[in-house]
């Protein structure tokens, strides 16, 4: 069955990045868009792009360019995020969602990344 | 961007019928989608393509609409549908999602 394991929760300092992953598994990972998505604390949903890992294409909202760089390894089956400049605005938990491609049947578990010195 | 529009809470009793709405700011055709939230949980895609169900989803669950106005009707409730309610666009660029409507039963 299709499953999406993300990392662990980061506590990372104001200023620094952070790498989350998401390890895909009972699917072709290099034929579906992975995307990504934030959930702020009581707050709604944002898309924040996604990444082809087939050819490595990636797609972001306008939003987070220069503030998410989406990348994938082939060899594990594995995407990431990196997000960096982190202030508070950055704390939520961000999912990794896939397939088939404008709607998301699976979904990771989450991961939440605190930024507090 | 689109915005959606949803209500942000709701509270019915179970076994009655209740419908949560989204309105888009401009059209996204059948590009809605609904997915269903529980505290500590990711989302769970209920509906796609604004009236399609998801496998393994019940049958009370279903969508309907085009355009700019979308809704989202479970019927009869359960106690188990307490959750937040999210509606998600993909026909313009970016992807955006409602804000979600918090269902209580009572």
């Amino acid at each position: 069955q299709v499953q999406l394991q993300q990392s662990g929760a980061e506590l990372v300092k104001p200023g620094s990045s952070v790498k989350i992953s998401c390890k895909a598994s009972g699917y072709t990972f290099t034929s579906y868009d992975m995307h990504w998505i934030k959930q702020q604390p009581g707050n709604g949903l944002e898309w924040i792009g996604w990444i082809y890992p087939g050819n490595g294409n990636t797609k972001y909202n306008q939003k987070f360019n220069g503030k998410a760089t989406l990348t994938a390894d082939k060899s594990s089956s594995t995407a990431y995020m990196q997000l960096s400049s982190l202030t508070s605005e950055d704390s939520a938990v961000y999912f990794c969602a896939s397939i088939p491609t404008d709607w998301f049947a699976y979904w990771g578990q989450g991961t939440l990344v605190t930024v507090s010195s | 961007d689109t915005v959606l529009t949803q209500s942000p809470a709701l509270a019915v009793s179970p076994g009655e019928r209740v419908t949560i709405s989204c309105r888009a700011s401009e059209s996204v055709s059948t590009g809605m989608h609904w997915y269903q939230q529980k505290p500590g949980q990711q989302p769970k895609l209920l509906i796609y393509g604004a009236s399609n169900l998801e496998s393994g989803v019940p049958a009370r669950f279903s969508g309907s609409g085009s355009g700019t106005d979308f809704t989202l009707t479970i019927d009869p409730v359960e106690a188990d549908d307490t959750a937040t309610y999210f509606c998600q666009q993909s026909w313009n660029d970016p992807f955006t999602f409602g804000s979600g409507t918090k269902l209580e039963i009572k």
